[in-house]
């Protein structure tokens, strides 16, 4: 069993749908949590950061991370056609010079 | 501006030819890594720096070697390229306290046959 598991998609949403992103994970030691989004022939780039339990809100982006089950979620309002691109998970279990976890990615598509 | 530069972006080459590919980053960060990015895998640790002439190995280093002579540059070195190691390889490098705040560079895309 990975470490931290997540549907590949692609998930294809019309413009303007809300967007459900999830990861599930093993470690229950894992306090931080991550979202990274990756277009196409690109690296990686920091989306959303959050420490242990609860909500954080970053204009149309919430992430959303539930210890007790083990589950991590970044929401998308009003999606856009420029939300296209695989979004990944990571988490650790410190700050500091701590290993990342990755999952591998939810491909998006969001339709004109 | 702030960026992690590799080079090159595409390569091709043979089993057991040598090659290098260049890591650098402008923005004064102790911590960088190098992963590979292979489908249904996701992103796996090859090596790691915390600081200058401090590296360390990651989930899959073997095949692999890193040096950190200057704070700025990580070269990821393959001795004798292997056709298992195709992959997608992203550098990345984050300030000292705050890994998980990784910077990544735009990928080499390497392709061995």
């Amino acid at each position: 069993q990975k470490e931290v598991e997540q549907d590949p998609g692609p998930l294809s949403v019309p413009e303007g749908a809300i967007v459900s992103l999830n990861c599930t994970y093993s470690n229950s030691a894992f306090q931080y949590f991550m979202w990274y989004r990756q277009y196409s022939r690109k690296g990686p780039e920091l989306l959303m950061y959050t420490y242990s339990s609860g909500n954080k809100e970053d204009g149309r982006f919430t992430a959303q991370v539930d210890k007790s089950s083990k589950y991590i979620s970044l929401f998308i309002r009003d999606s856009q056609p420029s939300d296209s691109a695989t979004y990944l998970c990571a988490m650790s279990l410190n700050t500091g010079f701590q290993k990342l976890v990755f999952g591998t990615g939810t491909r998006l598509l969001v339709s004109p | 501006e702030a960026q992690v530069t590799q080079n090159p972006r595409y390569l091709i080459t043979v089993t057991g030819k040598k090659l290098t590919v260049t890591c650098s980053q402008n923005m004064n960060h102790e911590y960088m890594s190098w992963y590979r990015q292979d489908p249904g895998l996701g992103l796996r640790q090859i090596y790691y720096s915390m600081n200058v002439e401090v590296t360390d190995k990651g989930d899959v280093p073997e095949g692999y070697k890193v040096s950190r002579k200057e704070k700025r540059n990580f070269p990821l070195i393959l001795e004798s390229p292997s056709p298992n190691q195709t992959s997608l390889y992203f550098c990345a490098s984050s300030p000292r306290q705050t890994n998980e705040k990784l910077f990544f560079g735009s990928g080499t895309q390497l392709s061995v046959l």
